[in-house]
């Protein structure tokens, strides 16, 4: 069975505090790794990453997949309160003509002033 | 740019009633995806369509059933509702899916329905 897991669960800091989030997975024909930030509504989609070593950047935020540990990272630098959200990472996975994304359950983020 | 459109974005249903959520996905999408979130919980993948075929199948419950038409739209319907089935339930679309679509594409969410059962 496919798994993807998020550590930690919670974390609370303060404005402009350095935060890393962690993503581990185990699946069955890898495809690729999304983050995603989910406020009270859908989530929204942050990276797509499929080769390791290569970072991607947007803004403050940033992502590196290591595909030998089977894990991702998500950095947010100089954190804001609007950063405030959980942060889903997912596992795309294919086998044969079937294709789904399983989802970790998240890491909730609580930025305080 | 168009989005993945679902409707109604709210709903209240009693025990043992059908309801029916609809999913328009991005223009030229072929692929839409249906995802179930309690209350606290990640979402869990229910069931996918590719060209208007199902193409995987997670844990969607024998009580739901789901469709794609030929103008790429889907519709959730749900039967016998109970307690339970309070959830919020995203569809997502993409463009391409399958071995060798290559790994570019993204998936797109909608903004979900919200589905109470009394």
């Amino acid at each position: 069975e496919d798994k993807v897991v998020q550590s930690p669960l919670s974390l609370v800091v303060h404005e402009g505090d350095t935060v890393t989030l962690n993503c581990s997975y185990e699946v069955t024909n890898f495809r690729s790794l999304l983050w995603y930030k989910q406020e009270k509504k859908a989530p929204t989609f942050l990276f797509m990453l499929t080769s390791s070593g290569i970072e991607k950047k947007s803004g403050r935020l940033s992502s590196i997949l290591d595909k030998k540990e089977l894990s991702s990272i998500l950095n947010i630098t100089a954190t804001q309160t609007g950063d405030s959200a959980i942060y889903l990472c997912a596992v795309e996975a294919s086998g044969g003509s079937n294709y789904k994304l399983t989802f970790g359950k998240g890491t909730l983020l609580t930025v305080n002033p | 740019a168009a989005g993945v459109i679902q409707s109604p974005r709210h709903l209240i249903k009693e025990k043992r009633e059908t309801a029916t959520l609809k999913c328009y996905p991005i223009p030229r999408h072929d692929t839409v995806y249906w995802y179930q979130q309690g209350p606290g919980q990640d979402p869990q993948f229910l069931i996918s369509f590719y060209e208007k075929m199902q193409s995987d199948k997670g844990s969607i419950p024998d009580r739901f059933s789901a469709q794609q038409f030929s103008d790429y739209h889907s519709e959730l319907n749900m039967s016998s509702l109970e307690l339970g089935d309070s959830a919020l339930y995203f569809c997502a679309s993409s463009l391409g899916h399958g071995v060798g679509r290559g790994s570019g594409n993204t998936i797109y969410f909608g903004e979900g329905s919200w589905l109470t059962v009394v």
